[in-house]
């Protein structure tokens, strides 16, 4: 099994700053990584779909990037909405696992 | 839009069979997946199964006691649940398959609690 290991565990930041949040994968998986935006009382959502194609109606501030075993997800000026826990994605063979999540909270 | 339902609270080795109602786009043309999330943990993939049925895929934590069907004539899937644990509380939601490999739409979710 894959495992997904996200860092940090918690971002704290203002609105208008600049996000960087990494997912590293135990084995490569290539490219095939997702990034799911979940807020409280709510089901994930998808962001980001093959490391770096952004999911219809997913503002350009969102941006994902890298490959083989090294992730990043970029929200390049937080909005108020933005703030809510990140995981990261993927598929090996028929096993699908998720990161342990990233918490981007208000400072 | 995806809306499940039959959660509820139901003592260990009870079962529930919890259901996903898919309406707004072509069902058969999708592979679909239930998904869980325990309280304040991340997202557990349970199973996927194909557009047409015939092929299903299960995580080990529910292999031999969760069973994924669908109908494809009533825009339906299923997950029926069996030999159900403490550890198997959660939100259940189902979710709509992009390329196998991704989860690209997902309802709300039906809640499942396991408590003697």
């Amino acid at each position: 099994e894959v495992v997904l290991t996200q860092s940090p565990a918690t971002l704290s930041l203002s609105p208008g700053e600049r996000a960087t949040l990494s997912c590293r994968a135990s084995q490569s998986v290539d490219y095939y990584l997702a990034w799911y935006q979940q807020k409280p009382g709510q089901a994930p959502r998808l962001l980001i779909y093959d490391a770096s194609n952004r999911a219809p109606g997913i503002p350009a501030r969102f941006s994902g990037s890298g490959s083989e075993t090294d992730f990043t997800l970029t929200i390049s000026s937080l909005e108020p909405e933005d703030f809510a826990v990140y995981y990261c994605q993927q598929r090996t063979d028929w096993l699908y696992t998720f990161g342990q999540g990233t918490n981007v909270e208000i400072k | 839009q995806l809306v499940e339902s039959g959660g509820g609270v139901v003592q260990p080795g009870g079962s529930l069979r919890l259901s996903c109602v898919v309406s707004g786009f072509d069902f058969t043309n999708y592979a679909m997946h239930w998904v869980r999330q325990a309280p304040g943990k991340g997202p557990e993939w349970v199973a996927i199964i194909s557009k047409d049925g015939r092929s299903k895929h299960y995580a080990d934590s529910v292999k031999g006691r969760f069973t994924i069907s669908r109908d494809n004539s009533k825009n339906t899937v299923t997950l029926q649940t069996n030999s159900l644990r403490v550890e198997d509380t959660a939100m259940y939601f189902c979710a709509k398959d992009q390329g196998t490999t991704y989860f690209q739409t997902w309802g709300q979710g039906t809640l499942v609690a396991v408590s003697s």
